[in-house]
């Protein structure tokens, strides 16, 4: 079946616009995750959905960052007002389920590239 | 400050070597999980850990597990110059965390044919 992606796979912007990234999960995966990847860094755990729960916010860095989803399908991210340091690759990950003592492997989509002139 | 540190930051090996990466974390977890990345996008899962496991296989890969030094390693044995790649190591704290990973920042595998 299809893996997860990502729409778009690119998005330049002018600092201070919005932008809304999108995620199609793996069908069937109750979890849903978005990481944001810096050059030559790694991921950083941003927000993370299972199910009908509330999401885990955790991670999100300013209140300009926001996430919603629909179900257990797609999931947008948005970044109001962008700033130069919003510039990174967005990761979204899908797994089947999230449960005490079940380890679920994530299935990462090839992510969106985010420049923020 | 990183839950997971990759080291060495960059590895440069001959096709047919073994390649030997490390990871160190701080806090307890319930698994360890390795990934690779090709040209900075898509990640792709290796192998899992689990906390009471020490070793774990999978083909050319050996992962090892020292929870009482907080460390992992990543071995690939017989590498090829597809294997060039950057290698994740995540940590999962479990528990009320479960499921939300902890990257480190990475080393980068360069394979010459």
């Amino acid at each position: 079946g299809a893996g997860v992606s990502q729409s778009p796979s690119n998005k330049v912007t002018e600092k201070g616009k919005d932008v809304e990234l999108r995620c199609d999960p793996i069908s069937g995966h109750t979890a849903l995750y978005w990481y944001r990847q810096r050059l030559g860094q790694g991921l950083e755990f941003l927000i993370y959905f299972q199910g009908n729960s509330a999401p885990d916010k955790s991670g999100l860095p300013s209140d300009r960052f926001s996430a919603e989803r629909t179900g257990e399908s797609v999931s947008t991210l948005t970044i109001q007002r962008t700033q130069q340091e919003d510039s990174a690759v967005y990761l979204c990950a899908s797994s089947l389920r999230r449960r005490r003592g079940g380890l679920d492997e994530q299935f990462f989509g090839p992510g969106t590239r985010l420049t923020v002139l | 400050s990183q839950q997971g540190e990759e080291d060495p930051q960059a590895l440069s090996i001959q096709e047919g070597e073994n390649a030997t990466m490390n990871c160190s974390y701080k806090t307890s977890i319930n698994n360890l999980q390795w990934y690779r990345q090709n040209s900075g996008r898509g990640l792709v899962h290796l192998i899992l850990i689990r906390s009471n496991e020490r070793e774990k296989h999978s083909g050319r890969l050996r992962v090892t597990l020292d929870t009482s030094k907080k460390s992992s390693s990543l071995l690939i044995t017989a590498s090829r110059a597809a294997d060039t790649a950057s290698y994740f190591c995540a940590t999962d704290a479990g528990g009320t965390s479960y499921g939300k990973l902890t990257f480190g920042q990475g080393t980068i595998l360069t394979v010459h044919p």
